[in-house]
């Protein structure tokens, strides 16, 4: 157990659909981290937030935005969804969001676009 | 562009011999390497790091080895057991420095230690 948490585990939606994917650090990390895992596909880097201010964006698609909150916790948000968008989200944390950090993953949500 | 790759989908190493699994990368800017292990309905996990100021690096059963001038890494589990069995992510990012740092993955090799 990484104690990063994530909901909901499983998300099947309709295409046009919005939906928040919510994302819980573990204790005492500052920095959120969301990925997303296609079917056969490593891992693609979306975005990275520290102590609530956006701090990298990687591939990430103008229909998703993602916050961090006060109390840390993270949410991304799709929006417009399509069957493409179909996938593992994951999200990470650690203590900085620095260089020298081990990013902790959570369980991810599996999202099912129909 | 696929930056990081990992050309073996699959291996299947007996319990006690050793398991190499291969990953390749393309930007030379990269300068820190870690391997994540996965297991499934979980979100992978930290294994091990090196960063481009060496060549090698070793935990335990685990060593990964890094060739620059190949841009080649690859892991070492030496003894493999039925345990390590889960994919394997190689991973590389760029800039060693105080800024934030952006993680790119290979595909992953699903390891298979048979007992």
């Amino acid at each position: 157990d990484s104690g990063v948490t994530q909901t909901p585990k499983h998300l099947i939606t309709a295409t046009g659909q919005r939906v928040t994917l919510r994302c819980s650090p573990r204790s005492g990390d500052l920095s959120v981290y969301w990925y997303q895992q296609s079917l056969d596909q490593g891992l693609q880097f979306l975005i990275q937030y520290y102590n609530g201010e956006e701090r990298a964006k990687g591939n990430i698609l103008e229909r998703f935005s993602a916050q961090q909150f006060p109390d840390l916790h993270s949410e991304l948000n799709l929006s417009s969804l399509e069957l493409g968008d179909s996938a593992l989200y994951f999200c990470a944390s650690s203590e900085t969001g620095g260089p020298t950090d081990t990013q902790y993953f959570g369980p991810g949500t599996r999202l099912t676009v129909l | 562009d696929q930056q990081v790759k990992q050309n073996s989908p699959s291996l299947s190493v007996q319990e006690g011999r050793i398991s190499i699994l291969n990953c390749d990368y393309t930007n030379s800017m990269f300068d820190y390497f870690l391997w994540y292990k996965k297991y499934p309905a979980e979100g992978p996990t930290f294994l091990i790091s090196i960063s481009s100021i060496k060549d090698k690096n070793e935990d335990g059963r685990f060593t990964v080895f890094l060739n620059k001038s190949a841009k080649h890494l690859s892991l070492h589990i030496v003894p493999s057991q039925p345990g390590d069995s889960a994919v394997y992510f190689c991973a590389a990012s760029v800039g060693f420095s105080g800024s934030a740092r952006q993680l790119t993955f290979g595909s992953g090799t699903q390891l298979t230690v048979l007992p």
